[in-house]
């Protein structure tokens, strides 16, 4: 089957570093999209990893590991503004469109 | 501005009443997809379509029709909206699959 499995919920605090975790199980794997959901408003794309290792791009990290089937996404120095939910979401093959998202992991960043 | 556009924001209708959802890009992108987002289980995709006329079941494509009849359109039609369609629904455009996505700024659909 296909799962992407991600934690529902984290709090850190301002200025703080934070790690969301993500695994996946899918049949075909291309690559692995972060997005970045504030409440009531669309997603917005963060980063894309394709090949094994870390991506950096300003605060925010993305890595990937394709044999452990795991991604993570780091933010550093944590502002308010970064109170989110993110959204991991694997895509299946480069042959298809289609791509499955886990069910977002809710960020508060706290004073 | 590059953007994609939905029309509705917002809708209530009532069940077996025919609907459709626009969706526009101007970005000249290939891909385009469709997504409902429900809470505790995330995005999941309905359909998808990687060029003009060619369209494609994602993991949730039951009670929903979709049509790819020119580049810049992907709307989405409920034939016979039933109240497990209540959801809110978003609209992406990329120039590939594998590509950065730009998401439309949701529809709330309210099946009574």
């Amino acid at each position: 089957g296909q799962n992407i499995d991600q934690p529902t919920e984290m709090t850190a605090t301002e200025g703080a570093i934070v790690q969301i975790n993500c695994t996946y199980q899918t049949s075909g794997f291309n690559g692995l999209f972060w997005y970045q959901q504030h409440a009531g408003e669309a997603p917005t794309f963060l980063s894309y990893n394709v090949l094994d290792g870390l991506e950096e791009k300003g605060r925010f990290s993305s890595f990937l590991s394709r044999s452990k089937g795991y991604s993570y996404l780091l933010l550093k120095e944590l502002q308010m503004k970064d109170s989110a939910s993110y959204l991991c979401a694997a895509h299946g093959s480069s042959n298809t469109g289609k791509l499955i998202f886990g069910q977002g992991t809710t960020l508060q960043v706290k004073p | 501005e590059a953007q994609v556009t939905q029309n509705p924001r917002y809708l209530i209708t009532v069940t077996g009443k025919k609907l459709t959802v626009t969706c526009s890009q101007n970005m000249n992108h290939e891909y385009m997809s469709w997504y409902r987002q429900d809470p505790g289980l995330g995005l999941r995709q309905i359909y998808y379509s990687m060029n003009v006329e060619v369209t494609d079941k994602g993991d949730v494509p039951e009670g929903y029709k979709v049509s790819r009849k020119e580049k810049r359109n992907f709307p989405l039609i409920l034939e016979s909206p039933s109240p497990n369609q209540t959801s809110l629904y978003f609209c992406a455009s990329s120039f590939f699959g594998n590509t950065e996505a730009f998401f439309g700024q949701g529809t709330r659909l309210t099946v009574v």
